[in-house]
């Protein structure tokens, strides 16, 4: 089973509010991924990383931004958190030569 | 543009039963697919994956198949039991370790 860990689980919050999600991987995967899955629907990539000081744009459009500073974390931020982005958030990783494994998500909903 | 697609949104089988869910996708230079599992709650999890050198791998109660004259892949699962309940997404690698889901499958699997 892999090892990567996403918080928090769930999250309801108000408009307006600065809001950041936590991945962590403990496997030393180069590769990190955000995807943006509604209720019963496919993911939609909207942020990776090939690693430390990499980041970019998926094939979805978002606000959010994400930073990689450590092989290890991969943080997604929200500035100002709105109805719109309620949603499932997940996380993956993917070593060299092995399919992404996902964290079990967060799940946010903005009131 | 790349795509992938399931033929059935949803599946119900008795259990004991065989289950076979299909896919079909349209980048005939696609060179790598994936199935995963998601379940209530959770993050996806994978299942088997195939190479385009490949028609056929076996796993554990799984079978992946490929045919890449009509761009087709399909999941098979041998008596199909009340825990493989679950949506089953196949996937597949559309550039630099960036990975392309379909919509995805609810198998509901009846006692």
């Amino acid at each position: 089973e892999a090892d990567i860990y996403q918080t928090p689980r769930y999250l309801v919050i108000g408009t307006g509010k600065k809001i950041t999600l936590e991945c962590s991987q403990t496997m030393g995967h180069d590769k990190m991924y955000w995807y943006q899955q509604d209720p019963g629907m496919e993911l939609h990539l909207i942020h990776y990383s090939y690693g430390v000081n990499s980041t970019e744009k998926g094939d979805l459009s978002s606000e959010s931004t994400v930073s990689r500073i450590r092989t290890e974390h991969f943080p997604l931020t929200l500035e100002s958190a709105r109805p719109s982005h309620t949603s499932q958030y997940l996380c993956a990783s993917m070593g060299q030569n092995q399919p992404q494994h996902f964290g079990d998500g967060t799940r946010l909903s903005i009131l | 543009g790349e795509s992938v697609g399931l033929h059935l949104p949803t599946l119900s089988v008795q259990e004991g039963d065989n289950s076979i869910i299909n896919c079909a996708y349209s980048n005939s230079a696609s060179d790598y697919f994936i199935w995963y599992k998601q379940e209530s709650g959770k993050g996806p999890q994978f299942i088997i994956d195939i190479r385009s050198n490949m028609d056929k791998r076996q796993g554990q109660r799984v079978t992946v198949l490929l045919n890449k004259t009509v761009k087709h892949l399909s999941l098979q699962i041998a008596a199909t039991q009340p825990g493989d309940s679950a949506v089953y997404f196949c996937a597949e690698k559309s550039s630099n370790y960036k990975l392309t889901f379909g919509k995805g499958t609810l198998l509901t699997v009846n006692p």
